[in-house]
């Protein structure tokens, strides 16, 4: 069974350039999750969609993020304009089942970020 | 709110001691529990986890946790510590939509 794709592996830009993600889950998952994971800390939760529909994005930096999972499949996290303070490991993570089930989380490799 | 607390950064043991990570949570009703380790370089792994029954979990690599309610705790626990256990561990809570993770806790193994 395939795992959870994430590309790139490494990205590095400067400041206020953009940048995107791209994240496909476990074939059949229908929760997916996007974790920033900043050096020496836990993942924090940016957003959680159930299909195409956005759960939680409560912990978005909604005027810099963006993210959208259109069919329901494959997702896309962007940042524009990129700060410093977003230098960490974005991670993927998916889910079989409804956001309230007691499944565990199949990450991806997640992509190491770093803005100069 | 939902919540999970790490209190501990860092725990060194020597190989063959015993361990115990601690982790408290908050939330209104009980909620499923996770811990999950991170080797260096590596992605995150599920040790074990527990939603409901036995309070006492069995999990990978020897771990076990147990769930107490009253204290609102899920403590990770391995009898005897090998030097492979070296890496961070992440407590996690899963409740209504959330599944959220503490700061974590980077244990080091002594020879």
């Amino acid at each position: 069974e395939a795992g959870v794709a994430q590309s790139p592996r490494y990205k590095i830009i400067e400041k206020r350039q953009s940048v995107a993600f791209w994240c496909n889950p476990i074939s059949g998952h229908a929760t997916l999750y996007w974790y920033q994971q900043i050096l020496g800390q836990g993942p924090k939760l940016l957003i959680q969609f159930q299909n195409n529909g956005v759960v939680d994005d409560s912990q978005l930096p909604k005027d810099r993020f963006s993210a959208e999972r259109l069919k329901g499949v494959d997702s896309t996290l962007k940042i524009q304009p990129a700060k410093l303070e977003d230098s960490a490991v974005y991670l993927c993570a998916s889910t079989g089942q409804g956001s309230t089930t007691n499944e565990k989380l199949f990450f991806g490799s997640g992509t190491q970020l770093s803005v100069l | 709110a939902q919540s999970v607390t790490q209190p501990d950064i860092h725990i060194t043991v020597s190989e063959g001691a015993s361990l115990e990570l601690r982790c408290n949570y908050s939330y209104g009703a009980t909620p499923y529990l996770f811990w999950y380790v991170q080797s260096p370089g590596q992605g995150l792994q599920l040790l074990l986890k527990y939603f409901s029954g036995d309070t006492l979990v069995q999990g990978i690599k020897g771990f076990e946790a147990e769930f107490k309610r009253s204290q609102s705790s899920f403590n990770l626990r391995k009898p005897s510590v090998h030097w492979s256990d070296a890496a961070e561990y992440f407590c996690a809570v899963q409740g209504t939509y959330k599944y959220i993770f503490g700061t974590g806790t980077r244990l080091k193994v002594l020879a």
